[in-house]
């Protein structure tokens, strides 16, 4: 079956950058996408990206895929104390029901 | 703010009760879903309706159970829950059931007592 996995945790300093990485193993996936969840929320969509894209970039956000070693990656630049949350990476298969297969999610915290 | 909407926010029920969860869009999408997300877990997939009809039930206990009275409300019927089905619900939905992003709600926190 598919599997996502990501590392559990990130800590950086506010200001730096942070690159959150994620890798899958289905090569059948359309679209790979990057949730945020804050503490007592619900899932933001933050961005995603075809299977057939290298890059997208969206204002301090950045994507990358790397298809060949089933890797993505987000980079968040300037980081800010408000990015502090889990970040959820997820592959979509482009089938009835949409479904998506999430990675466990990585806990980013920002330091002042 | 989120364009899927949730009620209620908090729940508390006993094993006994009957509650019901309330998801609402209004963008016009025709895929909606419901996902239960356990404490430092990723969500995980209950159920999926496309145009108002339900697609997939990912084997879920029958004391959830969905409605979808038209294409922008989503309900979750409970009945007979138990402490373990204590979780955040959250609610779903996307243009389509292909190959469009999932919006997702602030989701309901039920605690089952």
């Amino acid at each position: 079956g598919e599997d996502v996995e990501q590392s559990l945790f990130l800590s950086v300093r506010e200001g730096d950058s942070s690159v959150i990485n994620c890798t899958y193993t289905d090569s059948s996936s359309t679209y790979l996408y990057w949730y945020k969840q804050e503490p007592g929320a619900g899932l933001q969509l933050l961005t995603y990206i075809f299977s057939n894209m290298d890059m997208k970039q969206d204002q301090r956000l950045t994507v990358l895929l790397n298809k060949k070693d089933k890797h993505l990656s987000l980079r968040i630049a300037d980081t800010q104390t408000g990015d502090s949350a889990i970040y959820f990476c997820a592959e979509g298969q482009n089938n009835a029901g949409n479904m998506l297969t999430f990675g466990g999610g990585t806990r980013l915290m920002v330091k002042p | 703010d989120t364009e899927v909407t949730q009620t209620p926010k908090h729940l508390v029920m006993g094993m006994t009760n009957k509650k019901s969860l309330k998801c609402e869009q209004h963008m016009g999408h025709r895929a909606m879903y419901w996902y239960k997300q356990k404490a430092k877990k990723p969500p995980e997939l209950m159920f999926v309706y496309s145009y108002e009809k339900l697609s997939i039930n990912e084997s879920v206990p029958s004391r959830f159970s969905p409605e979808c009275p038209n294409s922008s409300l989503l309900n979750l019927h409970l009945h007979a829950l138990q402490p373990e089905d204590s979780a955040l619900y959250l609610c779903a939905s996307s243009q389509t059931a292909n190959n469009s992003p999932l919006h997702f709600g602030n989701g309901t926190r039920l605690t089952v007592t």
